[in-house]
């Protein structure tokens, strides 16, 4: 049974770039979380999704970053243009909805030159 | 409101000891408390969780305190092993519109010594 997989698993970027991170949720959950972590601001959740709708993106930094979940089985979180203070690891997860258990991805690291 | 006030930071512990760590909230509201645990390059995975019904639960080594009260509760990790190394979170949530949406503490990082 396949976990929450994000993708890439690693990404450096130049600033002024376009990032693109990519995740596909356990099927058969209907939330999805994006979160950022870094060692000052610890784990901070950006966006979160149920059944495909933004339902909280208060945590979303500036409108550089912006969060699409097209189907239920993808989304993504695209940061345009990068600074280096994006730099941080982007964990995406899932969950059923009738319980609050989250299950986490991988991360991934983004370095922002 | 939404605050999780986590402590200590790092925590050293030997083999064999008892490793505890704090949390305190804000917010009344909150009705699911959980623990997760991270290993360096993982995702956070749920450890054990507590809704303010009860004030204790145990699973395994691990065991939740809960007082209700005092807004706090604290994780308590018997006979630490060396496996336990890891980055350990509390975090707090609530029902209704906000149901399924996590405020996470700052985390504390426990070092077991063998």
């Amino acid at each position: 049974d396949a976990g929450v997989i994000q993708s890439p698993r690693h990404e450096v970027t130049e600033m002024g770039q376009e990032v693109t991170l990519r995740c596909k949720p356990i099927s058969g959950h209907n939330s999805l979380f994006w979160y950022r972590q870094t060692m000052m601001r610890g784990l901070e959740l950006l966006i979160y999704f149920n059944n495909n709708v933004p339902i909280d993106d208060s945590g979303m930094p500036e409108d550089r970053f912006s969060a699409k979940m097209p189907n239920a089985s993808f989304s993504t979180l695209k940061i345009q243009p990068s600074e280096p203070r994006d730099s941080a690891v982007y964990f995406c997860a899932s969950s059923t909805g009738t319980t609050r258990e989250q299950f986490f991805g991988p991360g991934t690291r983004l370095t922002v030159l | 409101q939404q605050q999780v006030k986590q402590s200590p930071q790092s925590l050293i512990v030997q083999k064999g000891g008892i490793s505890i760590i704090n949390c305190a909230y804000e917010n009344t509201a909150f009705d699911y408390f959980p623990w997760y645990q991270q290993f360096p390059g993982k995702g956070p995975a749920l450890l054990i969780a507590i809704r303010p019904d009860v004030s204790e639960k145990k699973e395994g080594r691990f065991t939740i305190s809960f007082n209700k009260s005092a807004k706090q509760f604290s994780l308590h990790i018997m006979d630490s092993q060396p496996g336990d190394s890891a980055t350990y979170f509390c975090a707090a949530s609530r029902g209704g519109t906000s149901y399924g949406k996590l405020t996470f503490g700052q985390g504390t990082i426990l070092t077991v010594h063998p």
